[in-house]
């Protein structure tokens, strides 16, 4: 049973041109994780919510914006992708607590063109 | 700032084997460290999580350990086989506001031979 859902599992949009990511879940977790995975390089966190309070990284380039409806959907939004972001975009949920393991989505290749 | 490290960032071994994958991390004030397996083009696996007041866990062959006090937490593989190819990665929480924040380290890529 799928438990985090990424559509699409791959998207290829032009220099510039704005692209929504998107991820859900099945497990009712209440903390949602946004990571973006660079070849050959570890996942880095982007943001996350914990309900619905949105926490961003200090380094997280304005272009990375996200949205989160409800507690099953999240959207990442690049506003105006660059060749640089290019990359995996990896969803992740949670329970709240330090005692609780992450679990992952199958990630969204970004190929921009 | 966090660093994570993991070393050897590539294996190869032949089928059977045991074997070991290390992570260290600079800040020992974690709250929990977690082992995942990435297959190529995949998202990541969870394997295995450990609490900062553990010092081990285990999961059918798969065993990790924690020493916070060194910085340092082991991945032990028993009588590997060619589905256990992947790569590895580590990643450490220092944060208890709710959830986890993530640190990883590169990986290991492992590949068993037949």
């Amino acid at each position: 049973d799928a438990m985090v859902i990424q559509n699409p599992r791959y998207q290829v949009t032009q220099f510039g041109k704005p692209v929504t990511l998107s991820c859900s879940q099945t497990l009712n977790h209440n903390v949602m994780y946004w990571y973006q995975q660079k070849s050959s390089q570890a996942p880095k966190l982007l943001f996350h919510y914990y309900d619905k309070d949105f926490n961003n990284e200090a380094d997280t380039p304005d272009n990375f914006q996200s949205r989160r409806p409800n507690t099953s959907f999240c959207f990442l939004d690049i506003r105006s992708p660059g060749l640089g972001d290019a990359a995996m975009y990896l969803c992740a949920t949670s329970r709240d607590g330090t005692v609780y393991e992450q679990y992952f989505g199958p990630g969204t290749r970004l190929t921009v063109t | 700032k966090q660093e994570v490290t993991q070393i050897p960032a590539a294996l190869s071994v032949p089928e059977g084997e045991n074997l070991v994958l290390n992570c260290s991390f600079t800040d020992s004030a974690i709250y929990n460290l977690q082992w995942f397996r990435q297959d190529p083009g995949k998202g990541l696996t969870s394997l295995l999580l450990i609490q900062s007041s553990q010092r081990e866990q285990t999961s059918g062959r798969l065993n990790a350990s924690l020493d916070k006090s060194s910085g340092r937490s082991t991945l032990y593989i028993a009588a590997s086989q060619p589905g256990d190819s992947a790569t590895y990665l580590c990643a450490v929480n220092l944060w208890a506001g709710g959830g986890n924040k993530l640190t990883f380290g590169t990986g290991t890529q492992l590949k068993v031979e037949l």
